[in-house]
């Protein structure tokens, strides 16, 4: 059965601060790995998705990695900003199926 | 392009009442669509998911369901709340061949009281 722990459960860091988010998941078949935004009281954003034969991606000041064999995948954000602030999900989709699992989150906030 | 609605955005409901929450999709067509719950502190659990009108997908036996009455259209229901309902409730669509790629609506938070 697969799962999937974030870690921190909340951060707080100054502004300008590089900061990286944590995810593990206990089964490595996934077909891929994905990051979500979602700010208070609303729905999710994707904001990176990782295929499994992928190593990392990148978009603006995010970058995701994914490592398969001891089921972890980081989001790095370089330079942080208090628009940053929100909560982020990482979720792993299994290798065919419909049940995507999510981690419970790292809350971010970025202190001006 | 595509737009995803939910309504209400806030409810609350004593226990014991029904529940009827609405989700519509626009700009595309014979979309797979899903209900996820959000209880606090914890990751998105997939509630039901269909792949087209009338099919209804359940993962979690429990005290809600789910109808597909149009291609759009996908609601979440329950005869009778309790407390554990509460939560925020997400829809989700994607494109019949790409269903790891999900578009999430902006949720109805649920209070039972």
């Amino acid at each position: 059965k697969q799962e999937v722990t974030q870690i921190p459960a909340a951060l707080s860091v100054p502004e300008g601060e590089n900061l990286v988010l944590n995810c593990s998941f206990t089964d490595s078949a996934i077909y891929n790995l994905q990051w979500f935004r979602q700010d208070p009281g609303k729905g999710l954003t994707s904001l990176l998705l990782i295929q499994s034969s992928q190593r990392e991606q990148t978009s603006g000041r995010l970058n995701a990695s994914l490592d398969k064999s001891s089921g972890r995948s980081t989001l790095y954000i370089a330079a942080s900003q208090p628009g940053d602030s929100a909560t982020y999900l990482c979720a792993a989709r299994p290798a065919g199926g419909f049940k995507t699992i999510f981690g419970a989150g790292t809350r971010l906030f970025v202190k001006a | 392009s595509q737009t995803i609605h939910q309504w209400p955005a806030t409810l609350v409901q004593p226990v014991g009442s029904p529940l009827s929450l609405e989700c519509t999709v626009e700009g595309t067509s014979n979309p797979n669509l899903y209900w996820y719950r959000q209880a606090a502190g914890r990751g998105l659990q997939l509630l039901f998911y269909s792949v087209g009108i009338g099919q209804i997908s359940s993962e979690v036996p429990q005290n809600l369901s789910a109808s597909r009455p149009q291609d759009r259209q996908f609601i979440l229901s329950s005869k009778k709340l309790l407390l554990s309902d509460s939560g925020f409730y997400l829809c989700a669509w994607s494109v019949q061949d790409r269903p790891y790629e999900q578009y999430f609506g902006p949720g109805t938070r649920l209070t039972v009281t």
